[in-house]
Parts: structure tokens; sequence; C-alpha cells
């Protein structure tokens, strides 16, 4: 089974602080996103990569950036955290274009 | 801008119903929908998924319709069960773009009552 674990299950941060979540996938895959979820928008694409070191704006990511130095670990950084940067984010991994992602269970970050 | 938008946000069913949950899609070029079943804690998990070259794909008490010339299409989960209660996510993609990302709906969060 394809495990997508994401670090922390809850975290809070207050304004200005720079904020880490990292995920890591356990099985080689290559493809690796970031989303948020909010009520009522679903989920939004922030940041992916298809390749270690090579990473793609998704169609929300300012704000953050991310970093992938190795193919099984995928992070996505807050810069400067805001109040409206509080969300559940998702991170998930997979194998080529046409297969399934595999999520994590989600961070869900507050920004005080 | 919301590319795959999403109908209804809560549902409530009793057990044995029907349910329906709808989405529509603006790009044409989108060639790959996806729905996706989120429980509580959870991250979403694919749970059947359809290719416009077909306008039907059914798998168990799931079968997604697809409407092209409507750009539409839509989950229905026959004989619903309280454990099916969950939030649902539609989604679409291209082909060709890389690394497969997908464009969600808002979701629908559905209850189904004993």
């Amino acid at each position: 089974d394809v495990k997508v674990t994401q670090s922390s299950r809850y975290l809070v941060k207050r304004t200005g602080e720079k904020v880490f979540l990292e995920c890591v996938q356990d099985m080689d895959h290559e493809n690796m996103f970031w989303y948020r979820q909010d009520p009522g928008l679903g989920l939004r694409l922030i940041y992916f990569s298809y390749d270690v070191k090579m990473k793609e704006k998704g169609d929300i990511p300012e704000g953050y950036s991310v970093s992938r130095e190795k193919k099984e670990r995928f992070s996505l950084i807050l810069e400067s955290a805001s109040t409206n940067q509080t969300s559940m984010y998702l991170c998930a991994s997979s194998l080529t274009v046409e297969s399934p992602l595999h999520f994590g269970n989600g961070t869900r970050l507050t920004v005080t | 801008q919301q590319q795959v938008k999403q109908s209804p946000q809560s549902l409530i069913v009793q057990k044995g119903g029907i349910s329906i949950i709808n989405c529509a899609y603006e790009n044409t070029a989108f060639d790959y929908f996806p729905w996706y079943q989120q429980f509580p804690g959870k991250g979403p998990a694919l749970l059947i998924a359809i290719r416009p070259d077909v306008s039907e794909k059914k798998e168990g008490r799931f079968t997604i319709s697809f409407n092209k010339s409507a750009k539409q299409f839509s989950l229905h989960i026959m004989d619903s069960q309280p454990g099916d209660s969950a939030t649902y996510f539609c989604a679409a993609s291209t082909r060709d773009n890389q690394g497969g990302k997908l464009i969600f709906g808002q979701g629908t969060e559905l209850s189904v009552k004993p």
C-alpha cells in the first residue's frame, strides 16, 4: 500500500513565522503535489513537482514555496505565515500522469 | 476562476436511496474525470474515474455518467448506505499535462441517514 506521510496533523503558528510542512512518500513516485482544502472551495493546487529539484506553480502559489531535494520528500514552505493561510494542507503523490493521486491525511494549520 | 463546478454542496439521503452529485466543466481539453471520496480525518482517495470516450462507467453501486456535449458528469450512488457518508470531490485533468495535476470541484458532503 502506498503511504504518504505528513509530519504534523495539527500545527499552530504565529503571523510572520516561517512554516515548513513536510511530506514523505514511500512508493518511489515521480509526481508530488501540495493542495489546500477549504470549505466551499474544494482542493486547490498550490505547487507540484514531477521530478527531483523540479517544481511548477499551481493555481494559488502566492505566499508559498516548495523544496524537493529527494524524490520521496516534498516540503511546502510558508515564507511569512498570514491568517489567510489557515487551512487544511494535503500532500499527494502519483506514479505517472495517468495514475491516481495518493493523499496524506493532511495538516491542519492555524495561523494566529 | 473555478474550472470545475460541483453541486450540491451538501446532500442528505435516506438509507437505500440514490445519491446524485453533479459536476460541470469549461475546458474542452479535459479528458480524464475522476471522483475522490474523503472520510473525516483522512485524505481523499480515488473512487472511480471515466474518460470521455464512454458515456457511463459502473463499479458496484457507484456509476459515473458523462455528457460530453453538455460538458457535465455526475456520480450516482445506488442503494446508499450510512458508510457512504463522506465528502465527494469531482476532478478533471488533461492527459498531456505534466505531473497529472488535477483540478477539483468544491466538494459535496453526503450524509446517509439510517
